[in-house]
C-alpha cells in the first residue's frame, strides 16, 4: 500500500547527541515536510522541500538539518543545537503543481523523541 | 501567511451535526482553505478544502462565505470516532513556496455519547 513510514517511532537520546529521523514516501510526490509539535499545541513547519537536491526553511528551522538526495526520502536530523528537541516530529507528502491537485497532505504516523 | 482563528474547543453530543467555525479575515483570492484533523498520538488527516463553492465528500461537509472571510466545516452527524482537534488552514497555491499548511492551534473537538 502506499504511505508515508517514518522512523522510529519512539526514540530517546541524551543531551549534546544529534539524531536522524527517517521519513519515507512511496507515493511518488514532489514535495515533503517536516512539522514539529509539542504538547497542546499545533504543528510548527521546521524545513519542507518541492524537489530533489532543494529544501527550504520553515518557520523553526533553527536546530534541525535535512537532506533530499532521492524523491522518496526525506530525512530530519534533530542537532545538539537544538535546544529543546523533545517533542512529536511529524513528516508529510504532496503533489506540488496546479489544478486539479487537491494540495492534500497525507502525514506518516509521527516520532516521539525524548531528549533525557 | 494569512492566518485563521478558530474556538479552542466545542462540544457535541453523538449523532448530530456539528459546525465548526473558522474566520479568515486576511484570506487572499488565491488561498484555499484546508481542514484536517487529528486524532491523539497521530498524523493529521485531510478532511476537505475548498476555494470558493460549497463542497461535501463522504466526511464532512465545507460551507464558504460568500466573502471568503470564513467557513464552516460541518459534520452531519458526529460520531464518538470524530472526537479529534480539527484545523482550518489556508494553503497557498501549488507553485508558491510549495503550497505549504502553516497549522494553528484548531478546535478540539469532544463528543458525548
Amino acid at each position: 500500500d502506499g504511505g508515508i513510514t517514518q522512523s522510529p517511532k519512539y526514540l530517546f537520546r541524551k543531551e549534546g547527541q544529534n539524531v536522524t529521523l527517517s521519513c519515507e514516501q512511496n507515493l511518488n510526490h514532489d514535495a515533503m515536510y517536516w512539522y514539529r509539535q509539542d504538547p497542546g499545541q499545533g504543528l510548527r513547519l521546521i524545513y519542507y522541500s518541492q524537489i530533489v537536491n532543494d529544501f527550504q526553511k520553515g518557520d523553526i528551522a533553527e536546530g534541525y538539518s535535512v537532506s533530499r538526495e532521492k524523491k522518496e526520502s526525506f530525512p530530519l536530523t534533530v542537532t545538539s543545537a537544538q535546544k529543546n528537541p523533545t517533542a512529536f516530529y511529524l513528516c508529510a507528502s504532496s503533489k506540488t503543481g496546479g489544478a486539479p491537485n487537491t494540495g492534500e497532505l497525507f502525514f506518516g504516523e509521527g516520532s516521539r523523541l525524548t531528549v533525557l | 501567511d494569512a492566518k485563521t482563528t478558530q474556538p479552542n474547543s466545542m462540544e457535541s453530543n453523538e449523532e448530530e451535526p456539528v459546525h465548526l467555525p473558522c474566520n479568515h479575515s486576511t484570506i487572499s483570492g488565491t488561498d484555499y482553505i484546508h481542514w484536517y484533523r487529528q486524532l491523539p498520538s497521530q498524523g493529521p488527516e485531510y478532511v476537505i478544502h475548498g476555494l470558493t463553492s460549497n463542497v461535501n465528500n463522504r466526511m464532512a461537509s465545507l460551507a464558504i462565505a460568500e466573502d471568503r472571510k470564513s467557513s464552516t466545516l460541518i459534520l452531519h452527524r458526529a460520531t464518538l470516532r470524530d472526537a479529534a482537534v480539527y484545523y482550518c488552514i489556508l494553503r497557498e497555491v501549488p507553485g508558491n513556496q510549495g503550497g505549504k499548511l502553516i497549522f494553528g492551534q484548531g478546535t478540539e473537538l469532544s463528543v458525548k455519547p
